[in-house]
């Protein structure tokens, strides 16, 4: 089955405490993105990949780094986690970011930081 | 920054009823825009898209009204059903240079939350 696959779902954490998100899509796409979801601010981009070893920053991405050595991975860091990066995160992946670009977004991850 | 401001915030409609979610953007140079569905629980998917230079698509009981010289782009679900509850982002994509290659780049909307009662 086509899927982008999370982990962990859930995750409780306390401030400083680093810790990594996994991201895996069997979908051999290309591009790859890391957004976080808000209440009433919609979905937000944290950092994209256009393909292994490329990355570049997003709209949000003060607080988090990310790496593409496969390029079925893209794993979301957070080296000194804050109460203000509790959040829902969402990875998502696409063949190309073309004209008619489809997104497959993971299941998500609900990050709490105590 | 691109904005794509998405209103309202949440709608209640009744089964069978009309329901209408409102997209507006400033930035000329989006060049598709897609709708995203997502249950509680679950990643968006998309749902449906459409080109700047149409007016109208209509797939099933979806259909997305664009009107180009507003700027605006509208979501509207008929004979809506309990199963459509979820919430809905609008987006727009543009294009982005980086290191002299162009990539898209999706701008989401805040996200409407839709329930359709019994």
């Amino acid at each position: 089955e086509a899927q982008v696959t999370q982990n962990p779902r859930y995750l409780i954490t306390v401030t400083g405490k680093k810790l990594t998100v996994t991201c895996s899509q069997n979908m051999n796409h290309e591009y790859m993105s890391w957004y976080r979801q808000d209440p009433g601010l919609g979905l937000r981009q944290i950092y994209y990949s256009m393909n292994v070893e490329v990355t570049d920053k997003g709209d949000v991405p003060e607080g988090y780094k990310v790496s593409r050595k496969e390029k079925r991975n893209f794993p979301l860091i957070l080296e000194s986690p804050s109460p203000n990066q509790t959040s829902l995160y969402f990875c998502a992946s696409s063949l190309t970011s073309g004209p008619r670009y489809e997104q497959y977004f993971g299941p998500g991850t609900r990050l709490t930081v105590t | 920054q691109q904005q794509v401001k998405q209103s309202p915030q949440s709608l209640i409609v009744q089964k069978g009823g009309i329901s209408i979610i409102n997209c507006a953007y400033e930035n000329t140079a989006f060049d598709y825009f897609p709708w995203y569905q997502q249950f509680p629980g679950k990643g968006p998917a998309l749902l449906i898209a459409i080109r700047p230079d149409v007016s109208e698509k209509k797939e099933g009981r979806f259909t997305i009204s664009f009107n180009k010289s507003a700027k605006q782009f509208s979501l509207h679900i008929m004979d809506s059903q309990p199963g459509d509850s979820a919430t809905y982002f609008c987006a727009a994509r543009s294009n982005i240079l980086v290191g002299g290659t162009s990539y898209g780049k999706l701008t989401f909307g805040q996200g409407t939350i839709l329930t359709v009662h019994p």
